[in-house]
């Protein structure tokens, strides 16, 4: 099973709203990451789980805040967003940050308005 | 210098024809190469996976590696209208978790 699963799959919010996207998967992985795809654009890679731990934040702003509450679990918690925030917002996870064979989700549609 | 580097297309082949993606990328150090497929407006599909010089073959997919000279490529034989798509290069440096994504071939096959 090389499933990940996104939740939910199209969210529209407010700019002075606060909300969350949730990622699961159970394929035993011990990374997982949170990406951002504008239009006609690669993924941009934003953080990196190893082991539950941050390790890596490619500089993202504040305002997307990542949480690993088990090896199972993603969450990115967005607050006070932008219009230009507006994207696909893709979850992966790999067997380990040295195996980085990634399976994504089939992510959320985010639109701030 | 775009460390992953893809011609953007589209690349237009008849339905049936082998199409043939390339990728080229500038670490050295590079070591696990993958090859993505995304439909528009859906997540990106894992399709290929290689590590090593040469040829791996899945079905109707054969990717190929070249590490001295710093490419990597993707045919696709019997191409079927289903297979048009962007078709994304990423790679990454051993021991290193961030994954480089080039910025796709959109590949069209034409019935």
């Amino acid at each position: 099973d090389t499933e990940v699963t996104q939740t939910p799959k199209h969210l529209v919010m407010g700019m002075t709203n606060k909300k969350s996207l949730k990622c699961e998967q159970h394929m035993g992985h011990r990374a997982m990451y949170w990406y951002k795809q504008k239009a006609k654009k690669p993924p941009e890679l934003m953080f990196v789980y190893s082991y539950e731990k941050l390790s890596i934040n490619e500089s993202v702003p504040s305002r997307f805040s990542p949480e690993c509450p088990n090896s199972s679990l993603l969450n990115l918690h967005l607050h006070a967003l932008q219009p230009e925030d507006s994207a696909l917002y893709l979850c992966a996870s790999s067997q380990d940050r040295v195996n980085t064979e990634a399976f994504f989700g089939q992510g959320t549609r985010l639109t701030v308005v | 210098q775009k460390e992953v580097e893809q011609n953007s297309g589209p690349l237009s082949v008849p339905e049936g024809a082998i199409a043939s993606l390339n990728c080229t990328y500038s670490d050295r150090g590079s070591q696990s190469f993958f090859w993505y497929r995304q439909y528009s407006g859906k997540s990106p599909e894992l399709i290929m996976s290689i590590y090593s010089n040469g040829d791996k073959e899945d079905g109707r997919f054969t990717a190929q590696l070249n590490k001295a000279s710093q490419y990597v490529s993707l045919l696709i034989r019997d191409s079927q209208p289903s297979d048009s798509a962007t078709y994304l290069c990423a790679v990454n440096v051993y021991g290193y978790q961030k994954v480089t994504f080039g910025t796709g071939t959109k590949l069209q096959v034409i019935p």
